[in-house]
């Protein structure tokens, strides 16, 4: 059974750009949550979609959106980026709450 | 509000010693644990997770974990160190009190095992 696919796995970025990141969930997994990891604020919460609804969103402004596809698939976008969106962004998915989350291993963007 | 605090963010065990990584957890309502492996360069590899089934919960690697509610803990153990044990492990508390799959992690410990 294939794992959950990110890609591209590394992205340098300018700032005041946008950026497309691509998550491919387990085969029938509905449920896709996003995650930002960085050396000063560990790994916080960006938001979940569950059957191409955002069901929960984290504490991050609205330069960072996602969305759902009809097959599962989710894609996040960041807009005007910033030096502090520096980070490795991970892509979980599941088959529903509370059950294990199952992660990709991310995309590194670097923004210069 | 659900927490997770992990004591010690840096372990350092010899190898064959054992290994106790701790996480304490707050949570209003009956919690759904999990522990985490993340290797350099990789994402998050799920070791095992606590959903009230058992107290003592086994996962993959020969790690386990006890959940201990009087305490709000699940520490991590495993028996005997191996130098592929060397990683970050995160402890992780599900949103159990909503409707989403919002995990809520610990800042981590970083295992180091000496030859």
């Amino acid at each position: 059974k294939a794992g959950v696919t990110q890609t591209p796995r590394y992205l340098i970025k300018t700032r005041g750009q946008q950026v497309t990141l691509s998550c491919s969930p387990i085969s029938g997994h509905r449920s896709v949550s996003w995650y930002q990891q960085t050396p000063g604020q560990g790994l916080q919460f960006l938001f979940e979609y569950f059957s191409e609804t955002q069901r929960n969103k984290g504490n991050f402004p609205g330069r960072f959106s996602g969305r759902q596809f009809s097959n599962s698939r989710s894609e996040m976008n960041v807009s005007t980026l910033e030096l502090g969106d520096s980070a490795l962004y991970l892509c979980a998915s599941s088959l529903d709450r509370h059950q294990p989350q199952h992660f990709g291993d991310g995309t590194r963007l670097s923004i210069l | 509000a659900q927490s997770v605090t992990q004591l010690g963010s840096h372990v350092s065990v010899s190898e064959g010693a054992l290994v106790l990584l701790r996480c304490n957890y707050s949570s209003s309502v009956p919690p759904y644990l999990f522990w985490y492996v993340q290797y350099p360069n990789q994402g998050l590899q799920l070791l095992l997770k606590y959903t009230s089934a058992a107290t003592l919960v086994k996962g993959i690697n020969g790690f386990e974990a006890e959940f201990k509610k009087s305490e709000t803990s699940f520490h991590l153990t495993k028996p005997s160190a191996h130098m592929s044990d060397a990683a970050e492990y995160f402890c992780a508390v599900s949103d159990g009190g909503g409707a989403t799959n919002k995990l809520i992690f610990g800042t981590g410990t970083l295992l180091a095992v000496q030859p």
